[in-house]
């Protein structure tokens, strides 16, 4: 079955402790993204990949690091996280970047930061 | 401004058509416009993008007017299951916004 997987989809953690929730894809899609929503903002686009190593901010990077090592995975990274991070978390993916195509997007991962 | 702008929510009964429109009046010409929306407690999911002639698909219709600077996106018979956050979105900026919470009456 064709998805994207999110983990952890629970999390409370503690300021300042770092973090890593993961991002997996089975269609081998490039383009990746994520997006954090939180209420009566939407949803914001944190960074995103157009292919592997190849990674870029969206509007809303401060505070988080992100990787692409492999096509399939792109894992976000808070190394300090802060109370104004708890949020809404979700991943997407995409066969290419320009025209964007369909996102398919993960479960979510929901963070609260303590 | 690469934003676009939607109702804050709409409400329609069920079983009959629903439009729901989105404005995008500085698009440029070579810009698709996306309609993505987001059921209770889970991840948007895709519904329907086009760039000049009206599209469908098993989901919905997309009519985008002829100056491209708005669209909009038609469920023909809306059922319960449709109630949700639609947002309509353009590629060039990938910008999801607040969209428009659609509520159905039953």
């Amino acid at each position: 079955e064709a998805q994207v997987t999110q983990n952890p989809r629970y999390l409370i953690t503690v300021t300042g402790k770092k973090l890593t929730v993961t991002c997996s894809q089975n269609m081998n899609h490039e383009y990746m993204s994520w997006y954090r929503q939180d209420p009566g903002l939407g949803l914001r686009q944190i960074y995103y990949s157009m292919n592997v190593e190849v990674t870029d901010k969206g509007d809303v990077p401060e505070g988080y690091k992100v990787s692409r090592k492999e096509k399939r995975n792109f894992p976000l990274i808070l190394e300090s996280p802060s109370p104004n991070q708890t949020s809404l978390y979700f991943c997407a993916s995409s066969i290419r970047d320009f025209p964007l195509l369909e996102q398919f997007f993960g479960p979510g991962t929901r963070l609260t930061v303590l | 401004d690469a934003k676009t702008t939607q109702p804050n929510s709409m409400e329609s009964n069920e079983e009959e058509p629903v439009h729901l429109p989105c404005n995008h009046s500085t698009i440029s010409g070579t810009d698709y416009i996306h309609w993505y929306r987001q059921l209770p407690s889970q991840g948007p999911e895709y519904v329907i993008h086009g760039l000049t002639s009206n599209v469908n698909n098993r989901m919905a219709s997309l009519a985008i007017a002829e100056d491209r600077k708005s669209s909009t996106l038609i469920l023909h018979r809306a059922t319960l299951r449709d109630a949700a956050v639609y947002y309509c979105i353009r590629d060039d900026k990938i910008i999801f916004g607040k969209g428009t919470r659609l509520h159905i009456l039953p």
